[in-house]
């Protein structure tokens, strides 16, 4: 079958740098996704890899390992508004995307 | 202006009873989609339509019926409703599928509580 793992919570200092590991089993690969997900709001696209690498974006970057299966968001100088869920998602060789639970990531002063 | 708007937000419904989400989206894109995401936060997808065509159905049950008169808009019917059904049900829009960087943007999601 086809899976995504990442943590179901994750605590970090207001200032900080954090790490979401996202690890995945899927029938193919066409390309991993970040989303962001506030409480009582809509997930919004923070990034997309499809080659292996850093892809850098202002405070936030995604990594990808395609041999391990393997992804990870970091979020470096960590705001309070940082707090929110992280969704990670594959799209599968018939382009469909297979997501996680998301990594509920909290914030504290 | 809204990109991908849904109505209602929120619906508090008893069980047996009939219900409609609407959902319209203002990007041009091709191809709209209904997910569901429960109490666990898992987010599946329902139905995806490309250009008023359905492409993806996986399994609901078929008291969940999907249309879309236009490109545009994609609204969703759900009879005979039951207490499973209570979740948060997002629609999206992404400009195609079958694409790597397929990029949905999501409405801000309906909540609805079966009692």
């Amino acid at each position: 079958g086809q899976n995504i793992d990442q943590p179901t919570e994750m605590t970090a200092t207001e200032g900080a740098i954090v790490q979401i590991n996202c690890t995945y089993q899927t029938s193919g690969f066409n390309g991993l996704f970040w989303y962001q997900q506030h409480a009582g709001e809509a997930p919004t696209f923070l990034s997309y890899n499809v080659l292996d690498g850093l892809e850098e974006k202002g405070r936030f970057s995604s990594f990808l390992s395609r041999s391990k299966g393997y992804s990870y968001l970091l979020l470096k100088e960590l705001q309070m508004k940082d707090s929110a869920s992280y969704l990670c998602a594959v799209m599968d060789s018939n382009y469909q995307l297979i997501w996680g639970a998301g990594t509920k990531l909290i914030i504290k002063p | 202006d809204t990109a991908v708007s849904q109505t209602p937000k929120y619906l508090v419904t008893q069980m047996g009873n009939d219900k409609s989400i609407k959902c319209e989206q203002n990007l041009g894109h091709d191809t709209m989609y209904w997910y569901k995401q429960d109490s666990k936060k898992f987010l599946k997808i329902m139905f995806s339509y490309n250009n008023k065509e359905l492409i993806i159905n996986e399994t609901v049950p078929n008291r969940f019926s999907p249309k879309s008169p236009d490109k545009a808009h994609l609204n969703l019917h759900i009879n005979s409703l039951e207490l499973g059904d209570s979740a948060v049900y997002f629609c999206a829009s992404s400009q195609e599928q079958g694409t790597g960087a397929n990029v949905l943007t999501f409405g801000a999601g309906s909540r609805l509580t079966v009692l």
